[in-house]
């Protein structure tokens, strides 16, 4: 099972909006809303921020947004804080009954 | 406080075993699928493997299917993976992970994590 294809990093400047996004195929991304969205602070353990593709666990910022189109899915940060500096990984369950992740997506608040 | 605290990990010769184990607490573990899910050192994330709630159900990375075997003891709250024929690729930190979802059979999302504990392979 290939990793989901994320961007290697993206940035913004606070205040504003970026997306990211999390591409896989029809056997993964594409025929299931099992994707998942982590953050991970460095030297932390994730943290799940979407789950099922646009829901949010209790205690996640509505900053936080996720959406699918097709084979890729998206998460959606607004209004940048510094604290949202992290890395981020997307997930989804897969038809050999596994989970698969992404390369995962550094995102640096300019 | 729900909470996962891993152990078992440690410096290991290529071809060596080592058995990791994940104490539970603050939830009713035998409703919850677990997994285990690893990272290399400056790498992403990679699922290893999950065990259903009731222990019935298991299921492996392709990478490790063969060479790691999963379990838990409901009684004890705790989960285990038993890694034999390691090998260098398989250094990494590991995570146990609880599923979101009570009652899942397997789990698609993780609410809960541990701190990790390192396994490192080499001569």
């Amino acid at each position: 099972q290939s990793a989901l294809t994320q961007p290697a990093s993206v940035s913004g400047s606070p205040g504003q909006s970026i997306t990211i996004s999390c591409t896989g195929t029809s056997s993964d991304v594409g025929d299931y809303n099992y994707v998942s969205w982590y953050q991970q602070h460095p030297a932390k353990a994730p943290k799940l921020m979407i789950y099922e593709v646009t829901n949010r666990p209790p205690g996640v910022s509505n900053r936080f947004s996720g959406s699918k189109s097709g084979n890729t899915a998206s998460l959606t940060i607004s209004g940048l804080q510094a604290d949202d500096e992290a890395d981020y990984y997307c997930s989804s369950y897969t038809s050999s009954i596994t989970l698969v992740f992404g390369g995962g997506t550094k995102l640096t608040v300019l | 406080e729900v909470q996962l605290l891993e152990s078992g990990g440690g410096l290991v010769q290529p071809a060596g075993s080592l058995r990791l184990s994940c104490a539970a607490s603050g939830f009713t573990f035998s409703s919850y699928a677990m997994s285990w899910v690893r990272q290399a050192p400056g790498k992403g994330l990679e699922w290893v493997s999950v065990k259903s709630g009731s222990g019935d159900t298991t299921y492996y990375a392709d990478s490790v299917k063969g060479r790691f075997t999963i379990s838990r003891d409901n009684s004890k709250n705790t989960l285990y993976l038993q890694m034999n024929s390691l090998r260098a690729e398989d250094t990494a930190l590991y995570y146990c992970a609880k599923a979101s979802s009570v009652g899942a059979t397997i789990a698609v999302a993780f609410d809960v994590w541990g701190q990790g504990t390192m396994v490192t392979v080499s001569s």
